[in-house]
């Protein structure tokens, strides 16, 4: 039973669009959510995190959203640059106190074409 | 560049043989992960280590066997390992356990596994 869904295993955009990566979740008790970016032979890196208390978290060209009735985030990539050409994976953890387990969707492969 | 090194890269090793990954990190991270991760799949959580006591163990088979030595290391040994734990093995840290914002986990590039 997949907790955290990412139903679009890949995405392509121009350099210079948005790109919009969504994610839903099922588990009503996770606290944040987080998207990490993962490039070909490496580990995942961290991107940004979003607490269940907000709805909006900002940083730099990167924006996720937070939908806490529908179960759905998203992160906005604006503007796109080939660099973020990776799979960008969407992951929930319970908060302070809580489970250390992050749970991961599949990723979504986005592809920025210059 | 990575915080967090695992060793070896790469590792082919057969269903009778003994090895074991070793994961580093010098950030003073107190808590330590072990991830499995198929193709085209998720990161899995195998296991996972708090101030060097092993706090989680995600009903992984005796067949890998983690251990802390110290707080700045995570070694993962394998024995009699069978064809469909090929995979890739992550490594991952954090300041403590859980999440805190802004101290999420970090992770290692991976140890490719294949079990001939």
């Amino acid at each position: 039973d997949q907790q955290v869904k990412q139903n679009s295993p890949s995405l392509s955009v121009q350099e210079g669009r948005i790109s919009i990566l969504n994610c839903d979740y099922t588990n009503s008790m996770f606290d944040y959510f987080l998207w990490y970016k993962k490039y070909p032979a490496e580990g995942p890196t961290f991107l940004i995190s979003i607490s269940s208390i907000k709805d909006k978290n900002e940083d730099g060209r990167f924006t996720v959203f937070l939908n806490k009735s529908a179960k759905h985030l998203s992160l906005h990539i604006v503007p796109s640059q080939p660099g973020d050409s990776a799979v960008y994976f969407c992951a929930a953890t319970l908060g302070q106190g809580g489970s250390e387990k992050l749970v991961f969707g599949k990723g979504t492969k986005l592809t920025v074409n210059p | 560049d990575t915080e967090v090194t695992q060793t070896p890269k790469h590792l082919v090793m057969g269903m009778t043989n003994k090895k074991s990954l070793k994961c580093e990190q010098h950030m003073g991270h107190r808590a330590m992960y072990w991830y499995k991760q198929k193709a085209k799949k998720p990161p899995e959580l195998m296991f996972v280590y708090s101030y060097e006591k092993l706090s989680i163990n995600e009903s992984v088979p005796s067949r890998f066997s983690p251990e802390c030595p110290n707080s700045s290391l995570l070694n993962l040994h394998l024995h009699a390992l069978q064809p469909e734990d090929s995979a890739l093995y992550l490594c991952a840290s954090s300041q403590d356990r859980g999440f805190w914002e802004d101290q999420p986990q970090h992770f290692g590039d991976g140890t490719r596994l294949s079990i001939l």
